[in-house]
């Protein structure tokens, strides 16, 4: 069965430092998605993005967040100035169209 | 976005069926309802998704009555392995993306 992978699956980072985290989405999906879950918490939705660009964003996804699909394969997130608030689980996920999502393992963002 | 109300958390004992109730008193004509389980440090995993009525699959049914402001998620003969979140999403299927947006969800024991 296919399903979305993430990289790394844990990143130390210091406080200030940009990171990237990567995510493979389901091959013949069209919709990516980036999520996060801080310890304990609910999970947030971060950004939708469909043809090359970002469909909805919500307010969590503020100037220092970009995404990227830079080949026909990757996704990424990119955090440009971590913050100690900013370590949460990343999930990516995907869907085929406008219905369920099929959503990755995670990477464990911790900032220091 | 219409706002989702769930029970915090539920126990059953194995083998027992399983109703998590859902509330969404404001869910719009284009909101799909949505249901993920969650396991601890894992990504949402789909279960079941539907717009009205009754809809099946091997995993769970979801009932759906006809103003369509609750949702119940049936679960048959829960085992240990079913011990986990449950989320109750409503999303706006428009504009090519899925807005969703996770609750607290509902944590179910199940107790051997």
């Amino acid at each position: 069965e296919p399903e979305v992978t993430q990289t790394p699956s844990h990143q130390v980072t210091q406080m200030g430092q940009e990171v990237i985290l990567r995510c493979v989405p389901i091959s013949n999906h069209l919709y990516f998605y980036w999520y996060r879950q801080i310890l304990g918490q609910k999970v947030e939705f971060l950004v939708s993005f469909y043809n090359n660009e970002i469909s909805e964003k919500s307010e969590i996804f503020d100037d220092q967040f970009s995404v990227e699909r830079p080949d026909g394969s990757n996704f990424t997130l990119k955090i440009r100035s971590t913050k100690l608030e900013d370590s949460a689980m990343y999930f990516c996920a995907s869907s085929e169209a406008l219905r369920e999502q099929y959503f990755g393992p995670g990477t464990r963002l911790t900032v220091t | 976005l219409a706002k989702t109300t769930q029970p915090i958390s539920m126990d059953s004992y194995e083998g027992q069926e399983v109703n998590i109730t859902c509330s969404h008193n404001n869910i719009a004509t284009n909101d799909y309802i949505t249901w993920y389980q969650q396991f601890p440090s894992q990504g949402p995993r789909f279960i079941i998704q539907g717009y009205k009525t009754k809809v099946t699959n091997e995993v769970a049914s979801l009932f759906i009555p006809a103003d369509r402001k609750s949702s119940t998620l049936s679960l048959p003969r829960v085992s240990l392995s079913d011990t986990a979140v449950y989320y109750c999403l409503v999303g706006d299927q428009g504009g090519g993306y899925q807005k969703v947006t996770f609750g607290t969800g509902t944590k179910l024991q199940v107790i051997p």
